[in-house]
């Protein structure tokens, strides 16, 4: 366990639904992180939140929006999902901004099929 | 564009193998490198480098970083089956604000 929650572990949505990633960390670590990992492809970072502040937006089409009401936790809401985005979800969480800050410390990642 | 490319894509070795695995980059305003294992699904971390020559280790598992020929090593000492994973190098920038440049990966598979 590293710390790192991630609800649900699996979902499995059609193009119109409306679904919403969790993502909780008990770390005290006050920056967390969205990923997306597709097969063959490297760990694509999506969003940053520092101190609750997005502080980075990796040109990530407006069918998903993270929410982040406090440091330990962050959402990802999807809507109007294509079968492409179908990959896993990696949430992480760091202690901050820095040198030496930036040991991510990841959840178990939610495994999302589009249909 | 920033780069950060890992090789080989795939290793099968035997028990009690060594093994060594890189990572070369190409960034701006390099910070540090960092190594992780993920085996199922999240990454752990392995290894955080920032300065030139300096082993880490960790048990069997040690690491270098070259910012002159810019790239790093992860080598595996008497590898075991628990070993198999992918392996993922990542590169952190002096001005990116926490953000980490993911490689492709190393799948590694021991077998018995």
């Amino acid at each position: 366990e590293t710390g790192v929650t991630q609800t649900p572990r699996h979902l499995v949505m059609g193009m119109t639904n409306k679904k919403s990633l969790k993502c909780e960390q008990h770390l005290g670590h006050n920056a967390m992180y969205w990923y997306k990992q597709s097969a063959k492809k490297p760990l694509e970072l999506m969003f940053v939140y520092n101190f609750k502040e997005q502080t980075e937006n990796n040109s990530v089409p407006s069918r998903f929006s993270p929410e982040c009401p406090n440091s330990s936790h962050l959402f990802l809401h999807l809507h109007t999902l294509q079968p492409e985005d179908s990959a896993l979800y990696l949430c992480a969480s760091s202690q901050g901004t820095g040198p030496s800050y930036n040991e991510q410390f990841f959840g178990p990642g939610t495994r999302l099929t589009v249909l | 564009e920033d780069k950060v490319v890992q090789s080989p894509l795939s290793l099968v070795v035997h028990e009690g193998d060594t093994v060594t695995l890189n990572c070369s980059y190409e960034v701006t305003n390099f910070r540090s490198l960092l190594w992780y294992k993920q085996e199922k699904k999240a990454p752990t971390f392995l290894f955080m480098l920032t300065s030139s020559g300096i082993e880490k280790k960790s048990g069997r598992l040690s690491s270098i970083l070259d910012k002159k020929e810019l790239f790093s090593i992860l080598n595996i000492t008497a590898t075991q089956t628990g070993d198999s994973a992918v392996y993922l190098c990542a590169v952190e920038k002096k001005s990116s604000g926490d953000k980490l440049t993911f490689g492709t990966g190393t799948r590694l598979a021991v077998r018995p």
